[in-house]
């Protein structure tokens, strides 16, 4: 069974701190795709990145990044120099192959930046 | 584009009474689902449908849950003789679908039905 564990419920920064959010993952499927979606305080979900199973490549667009880690089952996000326009909860999602496409996801973790 | 949209955006019910949710997803997208947001929790998949494919309603969880989908447009769920445990925010999303590993379609999520089960 596909699992998405994210240990942090609560992060609290102050502005301009760096802040990683982890995620670890369970699967048995050899080929899937892991996500971070980011839900602010309107409620709806917006999608931030995708990553299938085969591209360890780490991935930065501007102060985010993101680090997938096959032999820990991890995909950690980390926001640089946080602005408070970055509180929200957070989330990270797992997902099989095409053909199975629904989403796991984590408990999220929210995160609250602070002036 | 016009982006996934739902009603109502809140809904009051008393227990016991029956409650339907809508999703208009965008417009050519084949694969629609349902998940449920409960206070402080993550998305529970629900259901998913693609195309004239049999729905996958492996997250339902009890036989009170059910949803439609008329080909590729809307859909409803309907939820029957509701309890308090019924309330939660009900997301909706929709994509499109491809075969290849690289072709992965993420899901556009609409603003969510608020239930709110007295």
């Amino acid at each position: 069974a596909q699992k998405v564990t994210q240990a942090q419920t609560e992060i609290s920064v102050v502005e301009k701190e760096d802040v990683t959010l982890d995620c670890v993952y369970e699967t048995r499927d050899t080929t899937y795709y892991l996500f971070w979606y980011k839900q602010p305080p309107s409620g709806e979900l917006v999608f931030l990145i995708r990553r299938n199973s085969f591209d360890e490549q780490n991935e930065i667009s501007g102060r985010y990044s993101w680090n997938f880690q096959k032999s820990t089952s991890s995909f950690n996000f980390t926001i640089t120099a946080s602005q408070v326009v970055d509180s929200a909860v957070y989330f990270c999602a797992l997902s099989e192959a095409p053909g199975a496409q629904k989403l796991v996801f984590g408990q999220g973790t929210r995160l609250t930046i602070n002036p | 584009g016009a982006g996934v949209s739902q009603s109502p955006s809140n809904k009051v019910t008393e227990k016991g009474k029956d409650v339907e949710l809508r999703c208009d997803p965008i417009s050519g997208h084949t694969a629609l689902y349902w998940y449920r947001q409960r206070l402080g929790q993550g998305l529970e998949f629900l259901i998913y449908f693609q195309g004239n494919s049999a729905p996958d309603k492996s997250g339902l969880p009890s036989d009170r849950f059910s949803a439609e989908r008329t080909g590729e447009s809307v859909s409803t769920l309907t939820i029957q003789r509701t309890q308090q445990e019924d309330s939660a925010v009900y997301l909706c999303a929709s994509s499109l679908i491809g075969v290849a590993i690289s072709s992965y379609n993420e899901q556009f999520f609409g603003p969510g039905t608020r239930l709110t089960v007295l």
